[in-house]
This record gives C-alpha cells, structure tokens and sequence, in this order.
C-alpha cells in the first residue's frame, strides 16, 4: 500500500530556532494535514492543505506556524522560533479526492531543549 | 464537531472476538463513522468507516446502530498486534467546510492478553 513519507524521524532543536518538519504525501493525493501530539495526550489537528492554500487551522497553529509545498512532492511544516512546549510527534496525512481515509505518516518526534 | 464517547479502556484474549463500543448520540446526518487505531510509536492507521449501513473490510467489522446514535467496531479474532488505541471519529461530509479534518478524542486502550 502507498505510504506518507516523514523526515527526520527525530529532531532535536534549540528553543528559539526554527525547524521545517518535511512530508511526501501520497502522490495523487490532493488535501494535506499536520497533526501533532504531546507525550500522553491525544493527537491534535494543526491545518489542512488544499489547492495550495491553508483551508482549516486550529488555534494552535499560530503565527510561528506554516506550510508550504515547495514542490509538486513534498509538504513542510515549519516553526520559525520553537518553544519548549512544540516539543511533540507532529504527524502528516494525505488524503485523495473524494477519499474517506486519510493516511498518516510514521511522524517526527520534535524536541526543543 | 460532533463528539463521541469511548470507554478508556478494555481487555481481550488473543484469538477472540472484541466488541469496541462509541457513543455519538449528536451525530448530525451527514456525519460519517470513522474508526482510526493508534499502535505504539506509530501514526494513526485507518481502520474502517460508514454512514448507514454495517461494513465490513478485511480488518475489521463495524456496526451502526439504526439511529446512528452509537456504532461497534469488532475485531472478530483479536492478535496481539491488535493492541492499540483505537479512536472512534466524527468525521463531517468533506462537501462541507471540514475539508476532511478528524478530531480524536482519547479513544480505548486496547489490551490483548496471549
């Protein structure tokens, strides 16, 4: 089965730096997303993705927060000045037209010391 | 979105059936069933979903209740790679404005006993 491709697996960062979390959606996928979850919690929705153009964020996804998809391949996520709470596995899902299922990578594990 | 309702918890034996419940009772009529399972240290796996009717795919079975109110998903011979959390979803018709967004609760551990 096709799968949603995350790198890195880990990062580690320094609070205040900015770190672009990368994602290969499924190739003939057209809607994108970024979850994230804190250790013990549960996943949360950041944004959805479509037609190059954020169509739902939640409160989360602040100003230090944004996507891209630089390519016809890849979605990024970047935060431009980490804090010591960003430190979570923030997942990526794609999801074809017309599609129920979403797809979810394997994650990045995210820590700001 | 609509919310749902999960015991925090149940256990089974390998090789036997489990039942896992979801409360919905707000659901509104176009909102699909979604079931998505989390094992450790991976991303949300989909499971199965429906509308109205009982579906079935090659991991799993689920139920709907006639008023949509409440929905089963059965694992009909449980391994202990089943073990995970498993979330039952709301998921608004992506015609809408969700665009396809789920919102998870805590879903029901899941523990399988060899």
């Amino acid at each position: 089965e096709p799968e949603v491709t995350q790198t890195p697996s880990h990062q580690v960062t320094q609070m205040g730096q900015e770190v672009i979390l990368r994602c290969v959606p499924i190739s003939n996928h057209l809607y994108f997303y970024w979850y994230r979850q804190i250790l013990g919690q549960k996943v949360e929705f950041l944004v959805s993705f479509y037609n190059n153009e954020i169509s739902e964020k939640s409160e989360i996804f602040d100003d230090q927060f944004s996507v891209e998809r630089p390519d016809g391949s890849n979605f990024t996520l970047k935060i431009r000045s980490t804090k010591l709470e960003d430190s979570a596995m923030y997942f990526c899902a794609s999801r074809r037209t017309g599609g129920e299922k979403l797809f979810f990578g394997s994650g990045t594990q995210l820590s700001v010391l | 979105d609509a919310k749902t309702t999960q015991p925090n918890s149940m256990e089974s034996n390998e090789e036997e059936p489990v039942h896992l419940p979801c409360n919905h009772s707000t659901i509104s009529g176009t909102d699909y069933i979604h079931w998505y399972r989390q094992l450790p240290s991976q991303g949300p796996e989909y499971v199965i979903h429906g509308l109205t009717s009982n579906v079935n795919n090659r991991m799993a079975s689920l139920a709907i209740a006639e008023d949509r109110k409440s929905s089963t998903l059965i694992l009909h011979r449980a391994t202990l790679r089943d073990a995970a959390v498993y979330y039952c979803i709301l998921r608004a018709n992506a015609g809408g404005t969700s665009y396809g967004k789920l919102t998870f609760g805590q879903g029901t551990i899941l523990t399988v006993h060899p």
